[in-house]
């Protein structure tokens, strides 16, 4: 069974306000992605690792960074939240890339 | 442009009977295909995938069919439970690539 976690669960906060939504696994998976996903719309890929220091941007535009400074750990920043930025976040892990394994998403309101 | 389609954005299937979920796409570079099962506020957990060089996966109560010909997959979920209703996602992986492409879901409610 997949272990990935992520923190906070949800969250709302103000405009302008950095924020950082914090993904671990403990299955010591290189692959590493974070998805957006907005009510009853597909997953989009923003970000994904392919390993330590290994960092590229996904599909859609996103104005958050991740970082990927220790394997089991992957955070995703937004410097100044917007209301645009509300949605759902999910974190995933793979090892081939093929089966993801998704943590439970982190619910994002900026008011 | 949308390359993995779910057309039909819901689906109600009486318990006890087949449930088909359907997914069509347009890259023919996709190589991989793989479904999602999401409750709400959880994040998504795989059920079933299928190689392209495969035409049907089966695993339990889960079979998955591939058409390449026509670009189109199905789930069939026989006998469906109230345990199955949920948002069902298709996915697809493009040859070389190890990103996943999502369909926009099919939300299955299963009735007693």
């Amino acid at each position: 069974e997949a272990d990935i976690y992520q923190t906070p669960r949800y969250l709302v906060i103000g405009t302008g306000k950095k924020i950082t939504l914090e993904c671990s696994q403990t299955m010591g998976h290189d692959k590493m992605y974070w998805y957006q996903q907005d009510p009853g719309m597909e997953l989009h890929l923003i970000h994904y690792s392919y390993g330590v220091n290994s960092t590229e941007k996904g599909d859609l535009s996103s104005e958050s960074t991740v970082s990927r400074i220790r394997t089991e750990h992957f955070p995703l920043t937004l410097e100044s939240a917007r209301p645009s930025h509300t949605s759902q976040y999910l974190c995933a892990s793979s090892v081939l890339g093929y089966e993801q394994y998704f943590g439970p998403g982190t619910r994002l309101t900026v008011t | 442009d949308q390359q993995v389609k779910q057309n039909s954005p819901s689906l109600s299937v009486q318990e006890g009977r087949i449930s088909i979920l359907n997914c069509d796409y347009t890259n023919s570079m996709f190589d991989y295909f793989l479904w999602y099962k999401k409750y709400p506020a959880e994040g998504p957990t795989f059920l079933i995938s299928i190689s392209s060089i495969k035409d049907k996966n089966e695993d339990g109560r889960f079979t998955v069919f591939l058409n390449k010909s026509a670009k189109h997959l199905s789930l069939h979920i026989v006998p469906s439970q109230p345990g199955d209703s949920a948002v069902y996602f298709c996915a697809a992986i493009p040859q070389g690539a190890q990103k996943l492409v999502f369909g926009q879901g099919t939300r299955l409610t299963i009735n007693p």
